[in-house]
This record gives C-alpha cells, sequence and structure tokens, in this order.
C-alpha cells in the first residue's frame, strides 16, 4: 500500500533531550512537510523539502532541524532548544510544490516531554 | 485516542440532519482552499477542494460554497452519519506563490454527530 508513516505513534523526552521522530513516504512525492499541532489550533508548518537535499524553514522552525537525505525519508530532530515541545507532529507529503497539489498527511506522532 | 482540539468550536448534530461548517480565511490573495476532516489521533485527511474560479463545488455528499468577497468558506455535509464525527478544518493557500504549496489552517471545528 502506498502512504506515509511515521514512528514511532508516541513518544516520551525528558527536557534537554534532543529527538528524531521519523517520516517516510512511497508515494514518490517530491515534497514532504512537517506541522505542529497543538489542542485547539490548527496545523503549523515547521519545514518543508521540495527536493533532496534541500528544505525550508516554515513559520515556527526554531528549535527544530530536518534533513532530506533521500526523496522517501524527512526525519525532524526536535532540539533542547525548543521550550515547548509536547505536541502532535504530523508530516506529509505532496507530489510536488504546485499551488494545486494535494498534501496527503502521516498518522502523527504524540510527543511529550516529561 | 488522543484529542486533537481540548477547546474547539463544537457543532452538535442528529444523525441524519446536514451539516454546515463555516471558516473565514484572512488572505485576499488566497485562490486555492481545502477542507480536511481529522479524526482523533490521525492525521487529516483530504475531503474536498475548490478554486477561487469557482463559488460551489460537490463532492460525495460534502459541497463546498466559496465567497470570496466575505472571505468566506463553508462545508456542507448532508444526511450526517456517526462516521462524520471529527474535527474539520480548512486550509488555504496562494498557488501563484513562489514558495509553492505552504498551506495556512484554520483551528477547526469538532462536529459530533447524535445517534
Amino acid at each position: 500500500d502506498g502512504g506515509i508513516t511515521q514512528s514511532p505513534k508516541y513518544l516520551f523526552r525528558k527536557e534537554g533531550q534532543n529527538v528524531t521522530l521519523s517520516c517516510e513516504q512511497n508515494l514518490n512525492h517530491d515534497a514532504m512537510y512537517w506541522y505542529r499541532q497543538d489542542p485547539g489550533q490548527g496545523l503549523r508548518l515547521i519545514y518543508y523539502s521540495q527536493i533532496v537535499n534541500d528544505f525550508q524553514k516554515g513559520d515556527i522552525a526554531e528549535g527544530y532541524s530536518v534533513s532530506r537525505e533521500k526523496k522517501e525519508s524527512f526525519p525532524l530532530t526536535v532540539t533542547s532548544a525548543q521550550k515547548n515541545p509536547t505536541a502532535f507532529y504530523l508530516c506529509a507529503s505532496s507530489p510536488g510544490l504546485a499551488g494545486y497539489d494535494e498534501q496527503f498527511f502521516g498518522p502523527g506522532t504524540r510527543l511529550t516531554v516529561l | 485516542g488522543e484529542s486533537v482540539g481540548l477547546h474547539l468550536p463544537t457543532l452538535s448534530v442528529q444523525e441524519g440532519d446536514n451539516s454546515i461548517i463555516n471558516c473565514a480565511y484572512s488572505n485576499s490573495a488566497s485562490d486555492y482552499f481545502i477542507w480536511y476532516k481529522q479524526e482523533s489521533g490521525k492525521g487529516p485527511q483530504f475531503i474536498i477542494d475548490i478554486r477561487s474560479n469557482m463559488d460551489k463545488r460537490q463532492g460525495q455528499r460534502v459541497t463546498v460554497l466559496l465567497n470570496k468577497t466575505v472571505k468566506h468558506l463553508s462545508l456542507q455535509i448532508a444526511a450526517t452519519q456517526p462516521g462524520d464525527s471529527a474535527v474539520y478544518f480548512c486550509a488555504e493557500n496562494v498557488s501563484f506563490k513562489a514558495a509553492g504549496n505552504k498551506l495556512t489552517f484554520g483551528g477547526g471545528t469538532r462536529v459530533l454527530v447524535k445517534p
């Protein structure tokens, strides 16, 4: 089945630790995205990537880092510099960066900082 | 499962009735709009989209209406079913932007279907 997978589903982290969230897609999509979702709010864009080895900051990139070494993978690292990392993290992909390209979402990872 | 929105506006609707979910968008340059459905603990799913050269678009049991004059978008669900219970988000995009496909999401509305 084609789709987007995120792992793990639940993640717990101690304060001061970096943690990496996985996102893989087998849709052969060029573009990939990371969003953060907080209770009572919509999705906010953290980073996006149009092509391998290239990525751009979104609206709330501070405290996060990404890499795009392979077309199918776009891992997100939540660093200790992120002051309020507890949230639901969603990865998405689209065929390209054209304005009408539909974004397909993964199932999400819920990160909790203890 | 997790709740994706503890303090969202909530629409309670009787099973079989029609639902109307409203969204006000902010950017007058936006020319592409999408409705997503998100069930608890899951990622958003695409429902229907509309471009700004249209006022109305219909899908299976869903209709999206666009009023560009007042920057308002609505989603109508016909004969609402228990499986329609979810949080619904609108998203807007300026398709011709050089930066491409960056969606701006609204805050969401929770729909609860009563049996």
